[in-house]
């Protein structure tokens, strides 16, 4: 597709559930981020997938949260044990890492409800 | 620890007024700041970049200005249209960490008719 595409656009699910959510990124883009959007707060950096470099994980919250890329392209982040306060907008960005390339672009994300 | 941020949380603008959304920044190793825009229920946007070596970046309507002196970065929009309404997030990469962009706090932009 033409841009970042994400699924599930919206998820409820039952405290103590496990979730995992999709991002599919440009073709081509090498770099993958994950972050997590409070309503009316800003961008909490959760993980960064850079090529084939060890992804930096220093944002993830707690070991409930956990992220793979597959093959380079596709990358699903999965929350075990879901609490309350896992609920956010959970936002996916990949940019095309030429050699300081400052342009990420954004998936729509998925909206997280914790019950 | 290392950040970006912001001075202000909400700016409110007259129609065809000029605006002016202001960051600080801690880490003076950034090789590039960056801003962008999230108009509500959507993903943020870049608008424009500046390198850490330049003090001034012209784009369309904006203008980014960088003060390294006092680790200051400003988004001067001109002439701000009903459409700017958004939250801006400045932003810093450094090669040394595989360009990760890290974000700033935002600033709600809001236009008034």
């Amino acid at each position: 597709g033409a841009g970042v595409s994400q699924s599930p656009s919206n998820k409820v699910t039952e405290k103590g559930k496990d979730v995992e959510l999709r991002c599919d990124p440009i073709s081509g883009h090498t770099a993958l981020y994950w972050y997590r959007q409070s309503l009316g707060q800003g961008l909490e950096f959760l993980i960064y997938f850079q090529g084939n470099s060890a992804p930096d994980k220093s944002g993830l919250p707690s070991d409930r949260f956990s992220a793979e890329r597959t093959g380079g392209s596709v990358s699903t982040l999965t929350i075990q044990r879901t609490q309350q306060e896992d609920s956010a907008v959970y936002l996916c960005a990949s940019s095309g890492q030429t050699a300081m390339n400052t342009e990420a672009f954004f998936g729509q994300g998925t909206r997280l409800t914790v019950v | 620890g290392e950040s970006v941020g912001l001075h202000l949380p909400t700016l409110s603008v007259q129609e065809g007024d000029n605006s002016i959304i202001n960051c600080a920044y801690s880490n003076s190793a950034s090789d590039y700041f960056i801003w962008y825009k999230q108009e509500s229920g959507k993903g943020p946007q870049f608008i424009i970049d500046i390198r850490s070596n330049m003090d001034k970046r012209q784009g369309q309507r904006v203008t980014v200005l960088l003060n390294k002196t006092v680790k200051h970065l400003s988004l001067q929009i001109a002439a701000t249209q009903p459409g700017d309404s958004a939250v801006y997030f400045c932003a810093e990469s450094r090669w040394a960490a595989g360009n990760k962009l890290t974000f700033g706090g935002g600033t709600r932009v809001l236009v008034k008719p």
